[in-house]
């Protein structure tokens, strides 16, 4: 039942690793997001995906590459991870057209750096 | 600069006292968004407002965006330690299609 879904919750891993992080919305949007939310808690758009193609790529390291196989899904790809990479990525979705809703927003994944 | 301004940063209130947090932009708002967060969770959505003078309540909460679009207040009525959390607003401006978000207001109610 769970409208915008990220896997994992919880990330921890060494310097220099690669990860990926994935995302799925069932609600059947158009659009959707990665947010980072740093220590102090602010949060900041990373990019934004509509029907699978890219839209918005705000000022992010080419470390960060997203995907999206279809628009229900969009997975964020991290390569040789830093510790200043340690935040919490939330995922968010939206219609194109927007609603009383607008945007969802999953739980986040908590990424720790170490 | 910021271009959504959230104050106060920080508030602790006693038990059952009334509180509001206000948000500002130098520019138009299309869609602005009240969330909060609880330590370690996601967002929880509370309102939406996208009317210039329009106002939201949910239970003890009420929203409100100005005439202009370019400010709204979140106003919580007699709190309780539930409402707890950090409040976030967030804004769609200028039809940018994303959501921009103010700094957050870490609201503490003490017992």
């Amino acid at each position: 039942d769970t409208a915008v879904s990220q896997t994992p919750k919880y990330l921890v891993t060494q310097m220099g690793n690669d990860k990926s992080i994935k995302c799925e919305q069932n609600l059947g949007h158009d659009t959707m997001y990665w947010y980072k939310q740093d220590s102090k808690k602010f949060l900041k758009i990373m990019f934004s995906y509509n029907n699978k193609e890219l839209i918005i790529n705000e000022t992010v390291p080419n470390r960060f590459s997203p995907k999206s196989p279809d628009k229900a899904h969009l997975n964020l790809h991290i390569n040789s991870l830093e510790l200043g990479d340690s935040a919490v990525y939330f995922c968010a979705s939206r219609p194109w057209v927007q609603g009383d809703y607008g945007y969802t927003f999953g739980s986040g994944t908590r990424l720790t750096v170490v | 600069s910021q271009e959504l301004e959230q104050s106060p940063q920080s508030l602790i209130v006693q038990e059952g006292k009334n509180l509001t947090i206000n948000c500002t932009s130098s520019k138009t708002l299309y869609g602005l968004y009240w969330y909060k967060q609880k330590y370690g969770e996601g967002l929880i959505f509370l309102m939406m407002l996208q009317k210039g003078g329009e106002e939201k309540s949910h239970e003890k909460i009420t929203a409100k965006l100005d005439e202009k679009k370019q400010q709204s207040s979140l106003h919580i009525t007699a709190s309780q330690p539930s409402h707890a959390g950090i409040y976030l607003c967030g804004a769609d401006i200028q039809g940018a299609q994303k959501l921009v978000f103010g700094q957050g207001t870490r609201l503490t109610i003490n017992p």
